[in-house]
This record gives C-alpha cells, sequence and structure tokens, in this order.
C-alpha cells in the first residue's frame, strides 16, 4: 500500500479556474506535511508547509484533516505558470526526518 | 546564495559500469539527503547524512550503491555496477536542521540512463 497517496491526474483547467488536490496518507503517527511544486524536467521545490489550522499563501490554500489523515491544496485563480506537478510530502517523524512523497499530480493550466 | 549543486546533470553508460554522482549542499546545511526519482514517481529517500554521519541508509540498495561525506560537506553517491533498473533521476538535497520543518533545498539532479 502506497503510504502517500494523491489524485491521479493530469487535470487540465483554463485559466481563472479553481482546482483543488487531494492527499491521503497512511501513517497516523505523521507529523508534518507539505506540498512542493515540481516544474517538468527540474527539482521539486517547497510551496508551502500545511499546518492543523489550515494556511493560505495568496492564491493557494493548504488543509490537513488529522482524523481522516488527509490534506488538501487549492488554488484559486489558475494562472498558466501553475502548470506543474504538485506532490503531496508527509513526514513520518519518528525515526528522523525523511520526507514521504506521493507520486505527483500534474496540472495543466491553459489558455 | 548558491543552491544545491549536482554534477553531472546527464550521465549515459552501459550496465554493469559503474557511476558516482557528487553533491555540494547550501552553505552551512548540515543534513544532506540523496534521493531517486522514476519517471511519474515521487522522490525515494536513499540515505540521509547529518554531518558526516550516515544516519538513514535503510533504503540504500547496499550491494551495489555506496555513499560518503567524508568532510561532512559535499558528497558522493556510487552505483557499482550499474543495472538498467538504476536509470532515473538522481537527487541531492539539504537543509538547515533536522527538524520536521525544515525546508529541503534541492539541488537539479543527475539523470541517469543505462543502456
Amino acid at each position: 500500500r502506497k503510504e502517500v497517496e494523491q489524485d491521479p491526474g493530469p487535470f487540465n483547467v483554463p485559466e481563472g479556474a479553481t482546482v483543488a488536490f487531494n492527499c491521503t496518507y497512511s501513517n497516523s503517527a505523521s507529523q508534518s506535511f507539505f506540498w512542493y511544486r515540481q516544474d517538468c524536467r527540474k527539482e521539486p521545490k517547497l510551496l508551502m508547509s500545511v499546518y492543523s489550522s489550515g494556511n493560505e499563501d495568496g492564491r493557494f490554500t493548504a488543509q490537513l484533516n488529522r482524523a481522516s489523515q488527509y490534506i488538501s491544496l487549492l488554488i484559486r485563480d489558475s494562472k498558466l505558470s501553475d502548470s506543474a506537478t504538485y506532490l503531496c510530502v508527509v513526514n513520518w517523524g519518528n525515526s528522523g526526518y525523511a520526507l514521504n512523497f506521493g507520486k505527483g499530480t500534474s496540472l495543466l493550466v491553459t489558455p | 546564495e548558491a543552491g544545491v549543486v549536482q554534477s553531472p546533470r546527464y550521465k549515459i553508460i552501459e550496465k554493469k559500469q559503474p557511476v558516482a554522482f557528487w553533491c555540494n549542499p547550501i552553505s552551512g546545511h548540515n543534513t544532506l539527503y540523496w534521493y531517486l526519482q522514476n519517471l511519474g514517481q515521487g522522490p525515494e529517500l536513499l540515505i540521509r547524512y547529518e554531518n558526516e554521519e550516515a544516519v538513514d541508509d535503510s533504503q540504500l540498495p547496499k550491494d551495489r550503491f555506496s555513499a560518503e561525506r567524508l568532510k561532512g560537506v559535499d558528497s558522493t553517491l556510487k552505483i557499482q555496477p550499474a543495472e538498467l533498473g538504476d536509470s532515473a533521476v538522481y537527487l541531492c538535497a539539504s537543509s538547515l536542521g533536522t527538524g520536521g520543518y525544515n525546508e529541503q533545498f534541492f539541488g537539479p539532479g543527475t539523470r541517469l540512463t543505462v543502456l
């Protein structure tokens, strides 16, 4: 069983649309959560951390539901430059700080 | 500020040949990670260093993979001998500390093709 599961992609949306990505994780002892962004043939880069209270950064909103072991990312007013793969990342935290990545969800924003 | 540096960026070798990848982390970052990323997958941890100590190498296939970080700064990952299934992108990352909320910064990766 994959430990971090993400929505299968790709998501193709028009500019200006709102799109949501979901992610579930299997380890109830997980301690920290992130969304990373990876452009085609580039390295992953941190988009935002995800906190229990939820957090927002401009057009991006991340939510965490520990009871359901569920993380979400909402992108409002999509831009062409948002086209990328979005990786859900979970840190178990019990034996170190390695990140556990989902497969990623591909987003393509079209004109 | 310079980011994580990796070399080479691309490497093509024949199976059974050895190959080595080099990584220089961001200055002052004590924690260094090597990840493997297959096409369509997320990165998977191979080994994590805190300074010169390998503190998590449970996912490193030790029969053919080895790594070192002798002076606690740059690091080398080696495969000997390489197999067809080793074709992937090898990513190096570093972080300032070991806490769970420390951001990991990734290098551009080395894209390995084994023929």
